[in-house]
C-alpha cells in the first residue's frame, strides 16, 4: 500500500452539479498532483499543489479547481459538470515536487460518473 | 499526436511467452522514464524506472534510447498475474513542477 487515501471511492452526480474529491497524502509528501483517467486512456495530468498553492496546471478548464490544507491533504473541485467529465480521479504525492525522479505514490482513485 | 506513443494492444500470449512493449515519446527536454502497471479498475504502480545503460528487474527489462526517443519493455516467462494494462511514463520539468505524462496504455491478456 502507497499510504495515499482517496474518497470516496465511487461517485455518482448529474450534469451541472458540483463535486469535491479528497487525497490524503503519504505521511512525509508535501506535493499533490491529481490526474482525471478516462476509460481507455492513461491519467492526465490536471494541476500539482505544493506547500498549499497551485504549482502547475495541465489543459483542464477553471471549474476544475484545487486546494491544499497545511496537513498537505488535497481536495479536487469541479463545478458545472459535463458528461465528459466522467472517469477515474487520481490523486498522487511526492516528496518533490521538482526532481524528475522522484517517485509519485497514487491513491486508489475517485470513480465519477455523471449522467 | 500525444506525447507518448504506445502500441495499441491488446497482446494476447500463452504462459511462458516473451512479450515485448514499446513506447515513443516525442519531447526531448523529458527527463525520466518509467513503466507503470495498472490493473483493472485499480491505481497505476510503479514497476520500474528505466534507465539508458538498460535495467533488468527479475523477468522484467527496461530499454531507453535518448536518441531515438524509445522506450521498451520485455517481460519473459510469461505469469497469468502479469496481466494488466502497461502504461509507459515520462517526467519532466515545466515551469518550475515536475511533470508524469502517461501513454494510453497496452493491454496484457496471459492464458493458460
Amino acid at each position: 500500500e502507497t499510504g495515499v487515501t482517496q474518497s470516496p471511492t465511487h461517485l455518482i452526480k448529474t450534469r451541472g452539479q458540483q463535486v469535491t474529491l479528497r487525497c490524503s497524502s503519504q505521511s512525509g509528501h508535501n506535493t499533490v498532483s491529481w490526474y482525471q483517467q478516462a476509460l481507455g486512456q492513461g491519467p492526465q495530468f490536471i494541476f500539482q499543489y505544493y506547500r498549499e498553492e497551485e504549482n502547475g496546471r495541465g489543459n483542464f478548464p477553471p471549474r476544475f479547481s484545487g486546494l491544499q490544507f497545511p496537513n498537505y491533504s488535497s481536495e479536487l473541485n469541479v463545478n458545472a459538470l459535463e458528461l465528459d467529465d466522467s472517469a477515474l480521479y487520481l490523486c498522487a504525492s511526492s516528496s518533490d515536487r521538482v526532481a524528475s525522479t522522484d517517485t509519485q505514490y497514487f491513491g486508489p482513485g475517485t470513480r465519477l460518473t455523471v449522467l | 499526436r500525444k506525447e507518448v506513443e504506445q502500441d495499441p494492444g491488446p497482446f494476447n500470449v500463452p504462459e511462458g511467452a516473451t512479450v515485448a512493449f514499446n513506447c515513443t515519446y516525442s519531447n526531448s527536454a523529458s527527463q525520466s522514464f518509467f513503466w507503470y502497471r495498472q490493473d483493472c479498475r485499480k491505481e497505476p504502480k510503479l514497476l520500474m524506472s528505466v534507465y539508458s545503460s538498460g535495467n533488468e528487474d527479475g523477468r522484467f527489462t527496461a530499454q531507453l534510447n535518448r536518441a531515438s526517443q524509445y522506450i521498451s519493455l520485455l517481460i519473459r516467462d510469461s505469469k497469468l498475474s502479469d496481466s494488466a494494462t502497461y502504461l509507459c511514463v515520462v517526467s519532466r520539468l515545466s515551469g518550475g513542477y515536475n511533470k508524469l505524462i502517461f501513454g494510453a496504455g497496452t493491454r496484457l491478456a496471459v492464458h493458460p
